[in-house]
């Protein structure tokens, strides 16, 4: 296992275009998270998966943004009519199943968006 | 609000010199904090967190409840210290959601 692998790894679209970004957890993994970075900034939190169930979702994640994870594996991140504020470095992170949280997110490489 | 606090965009040390990165948070109850390290062209990756109470790579850190602090240590900082650090809070009342600070750069100079 790799690890948490994220594809593509680089996107440039025009303003207004649809994207999706994919997310391949850790295969015993069933937590998988969507962050979003800017420069500067730490990691944002977007959304969470329980196995397929989404449970919970930023105020950051607009109505534009759309993410799914149909069978509790891999996950998809959508964004619809890019504006250029969405440009930025999105991550994925998975964890552990089962018991106690703890705290320990194994995190991919990132998809680094550039919307112009 | 629930936030956690990294004043320091940057730090710089001298090779052998002590480190210490700091990091504020806010937080309703008892949230559980951790450090994260991302080196040049890698992932971020866990670095240690409070409830074990270990030491990593030389790396310690107190979770101080009265000043609501948790600041990284280090005695004897090497040049493969140098990295970006990232101080990182789970709220018991915050859902799912690890928050994190905005992270410290940290550059150890021989």
């Amino acid at each position: 296992d790799t690890g948490v692998s994220q594809d593509p790894r680089h996107k440039i679209t025009k303003r207004g275009q649809n994207v999706t970004f994919r997310c391949d957890p850790i295969s015993e993994h069933n937590r998988l998270y969507w962050y979003r970075q800017t420069l500067g900034q730490g990691p944002e939190f977007l959304t969470y998966f329980q196995n397929e169930a989404q449970l919970e979702k930023s105020r950051l994640l607009s109505d534009r943004f759309s993410a799914e994870r149909p069978k509790g594996s891999f996950s998809t991140l959508e964004i619809q009519r890019t504006e250029q504020g969405d440009s930025a470095m999105y991550l994925c992170a998975s964890s552990r199943s089962g018991g106690r949280n703890t705290g320990e997110l194994f995190f991919g490489e990132g998809s680094r968006l550039t919307v112009l | 609000a629930q936030r956690v606090t990294q004043p320091e965009k940057l730090l710089s040390v001298f090779k052998g010199a002590p480190v210490e990165l700091k990091c504020n948070y806010s937080y309703s109850g008892s949230p559980e904090l951790f450090w994260y390290v991302q080196y040049s062209r890698q992932r971020l990756q866990l670095l240690l967190r409070h409830i074990s109470r270990e030491s990593i790579k030389g790396f310690t850190a107190d979770l101080n409840k009265g000043e609501t602090s948790f600041h990284l240590k280090k005695p004897f900082a090497q040049e493969e210290d140098s990295a970006m650090y990232y101080c990182a809070a789970w709220g018991s009342n915050s859902g799912y959601a690890l928050n994190f600070g905005k992270g410290t750069s940290l550059l150890v100079t021989p």
